[in-house]
């Protein structure tokens, strides 16, 4: 069966520290892949997204994510993290529709 | 402005009474969907239309119905058979390369 799976429900960094968010996919090729940002209460934002090439993908905010076919990963990364990224994010795969992992809730301490 | 408006965001209902939630998108988008999100779970899809008169289950369906008589509209109807229709509720539009979502809207059954 199709599935996203993020490990992590809760990572808390401090701010400057880097940040990974790990996700994994099974499917059957390689599905479109995607990594959003939700605020309390509010929708999703894209953060950015891999189709196939480049399998390192930029994003806004500063995200970074590498795709490695080998390990079925897309773990999304930032480099020195700030307090405005507390946030939950979401990975998602798919062709015809997306399905979502269970997210991992971010916290920044100061 | 394009984009998707799902209202009201609260809603509150007494238990055994169905309840429609609105999804307007002008985007031009093909592709419709309805999630629920409830803490700890992620987004689990609900129903899923590709196609104006045509959709699909998703994972969690039972309790719940839809139409698509027009591009832009996919309502959504918790009906009394759903037996925690307490959670939040977000619906999302796309091209085979990007959803975008709503602002969501969260529904108390009391």
């Amino acid at each position: 069966a199709q599935s996203v799976t993020q490990p992590d429900i809760h990572i808390t960094v401090s701010e400057g520290a880097s940040l990974e968010l790990r996700c994994n996919y099974s499917y059957g090729a390689t599905p479109y892949l995607f990594w959003y940002v939700q605020s309390p209460g509010q929708g999703l934002q894209l953060l950015l997204k891999y189709f196939s090439g480049d399998t390192l993908v930029q994003g806004i905010k500063g995200f970074e994510a590498e795709f490695k076919r080998s390990q079925s990963s897309f773990n999304l990364r930032k480099p020195s993290v700030h307090w405005s990224d507390a946030a939950e994010y979401f990975c998602a795969g798919g062709y015809n529709k997306l399905i979502f992992g269970a997210g991992t809730r971010l916290a920044v301490h100061p | 402005d394009g984009g998707i408006t799902q209202s009201p965001k609260y809603l509150f209902r007494k238990e055994g009474q169905n309840v429609t939630l609105s999804c307007e998108q002008n985007l031009n988008h093909d592709a419709m969907y309805w999630y629920r999100q409830d803490p700890g779970q992620g987004l689990r899809l609900i129903y899923y239309s590709q196609i104006v008169n045509d959709f699909q289950k998703g994972d969690i369906a039972e309790g719940y119905s839809v139409s698509r008589e027009k591009k832009e509209s996919f309502p959504l109807t918790v009906t009394s058979a759903q037996k925690n229709p307490t959670a939040f509720y977000l619906c999302a539009s796309s091209t085979p390369r990007e959803a975008f979502f709503g602002q969501g809207t969260r529904l108390t059954v009391v």
